[in-house]
């Protein structure tokens, strides 16, 4: 199994563009999240998703949107790309009802530079 | 609402020396706790978890943590810490009551094992 995985590595925007970040999971768990990291303030949340077709937004979800149209996929969309969202994103998932509940499980990060 | 507190942003400690890290948290309702481990340039890892029962937890690597409620603590231990220890550590909490399984990440504290 590939658990999580998150497209591209890393990314370079000019002000005022816009992308995806993709992630996806083979664990079939319902929970996913989006995080950003930045040096010395921890993991904030930006979005999550309990399952296909629901969303909702965490702490600081300005200038992103997400969608889950799948169990497997979470994409995280940036229109206008800004230089304060310059930081570490990371999906994450959590599974329900089993050994493993309440872990979470994350991606290897995507570095996003906004210039 | 929830908060979780690490005050120790950095922790230089030698090898085989023993080692706390600490994390309180604030929360008006039970709570699961976390203590996770990110290496350099990598997503986090699971290194234990409190969800209930005896309130020493052992975790992967050595690492083990004591809840304390009426301290609202949970801090992280090792009795002889290793090179390869050295990474960030971040302490996590979820509310236990909520379902939401949404998580609260403290900021972290950089742990440098010297030689």
């Amino acid at each position: 199994n590939a658990g999580v995985t998150q497209t591209p590595k890393f990314r370079i925007l000019k002000i005022g563009q816009s992308m995806t970040l993709q992630c996806a999971q083979d664990m079939n768990h319902n929970y996913m999240y989006w995080y950003r990291q930045d040096p010395g303030m921890g993991l904030k949340l930006i979005y999550y998703s309990v399952g296909a077709g629901i969303t909702d937004k965490g702490e600081v979800p300005n200038g992103y949107n997400v969608s889950r149209s799948t169990t497997e996929d979470f994409p995280l969309r940036l229109e206008l790309a800004a230089p304060s969202q310059t930081s570490v994103y990371f999906c994450a998932t959590t599974g329900t009802g089993d050994s493993n509940s309440y872990e979470q499980y994350f991606g290897p990060g995507t570095r996003l530079t906004v210039t | 609402a929830q908060s979780v507190t690490q005050l120790d942003s950095q922790v230089p400690v030698f090898e085989e020396a023993p080692v706390e890290l600490r994390c309180n948290y604030s929360s008006s309702v039970s709570v699961y706790l976390f203590w996770y481990v990110q290496y350099p340039n990598q997503g986090l890892q699971l290194l234990l978890k409190y969800l209930s029962g005896s309130t020493l937890v052992k975790g992967i690597n050595g690492f083990e943590a004591e809840f304390n409620k009426s301290q609202t603590s949970f801090h992280l231990r090792k009795p002889s810490v290793h090179i390869s220890d050295t990474a960030e550590y971040f302490c996590a909490v979820s509310e236990s009551t909520s379902g939401t399984y949404k998580y609260i990440f403290g900021t972290g504290t950089r742990l440098k094992v010297l030689a």
